[in-house]
């Protein structure tokens, strides 16, 4: 079992839906966990770190199970610009940070 | 504001060849990182430096070597570059806070190919 994994998607869904994706992890031991955007042919850019009391930014809402160990996102009210592949990251002690291989999303008019 | 600066952006190499690939921070960062992304894969970390003077292999530093210059710069080397190592490569910077549990601030990589 990989120690971040993620839906792999494709999810298309029409504009104004609700998607959600998950990301499960292995290290029982993981204090930290972020979720990245990442255009196509970009750089990974930070779009939420995931708290233990979970946590929203505007359409934006990350969660995180411990028990389960999983994180989620969801995205209410989907724009086209939220197209792009989102990756979740798993801190599995000292400085080595594991990311999931990416979830792809794409938002149609 | 530059943020991470990663130079070349594009390379093409023939197998063999050695180069370095050069990354700098101006935020003042303690830790910093190397990756690299291949198609339907997550990034995968190669080398990290968690304070200047330091460095510790990632996930996969076979092939690759690394030197924290100083506190804005890591660069990252291929002594004899393969195939294999074609790829697009990411350097990454976060603040100091203690077993990478802060976000990271990433360059907008190196695509390098190998013949």
């Amino acid at each position: 079992r990989k120690e971040v994994e993620q839906d792999p998607g494709p999810f298309n869904v029409p504009e104004g839906a609700t998607v959600a994706f998950n990301c499960t992890y292995s290290n029982s031991a993981s204090q930290s966990f972020f979720w990245y955007r990442q255009d196509c042919r970009k750089e990974p850019k930070l779009l939420m770190s995931v708290y233990s009391s979970g946590n929203e930014d505007g359409r934006f809402t990350a969660q995180l199970n411990r028990a389960s160990q999983y994180i989620s996102l969801l995205i209410r009210d989907s724009k086209l610009s939220d197209s792009a592949t989102y990756l979740c990251v798993g801190h599995t002690g000292g400085f080595k940070t594991i990311f999931g291989a990416g979830t792809r999303l794409f938002v149609k008019a | 504001n530059a943020g991470v600066t990663q130079t070349p952006k594009f390379q093409v190499l023939k197998t063999g060849q050695s180069m370095t690939l050069q990354c700098a921070q101006d935020m003042n960062h303690n830790s910093m990182y190397w990756y690299r992304q291949d198609p339907g894969m997550g990034l995968r970390l190669i080398y990290y430096s968690a304070s200047e003077g330091t460095t510790d292999k990632g996930e996969v530093p076979n092939g690759y070597n690394v030197s924290r210059l100083n506190k804005r710069e890591f660069s990252l080397r291929l002594e004899s570059a393969a195939p294999s190592q074609t790829s697009v490569y990411f350097c990454a910077s976060s603040e100091a806070g203690g077993a990478g549990l802060l976000p990271q601030h990433f360059g907008d990589g190196t695509r390098l190919s190998i013949l």
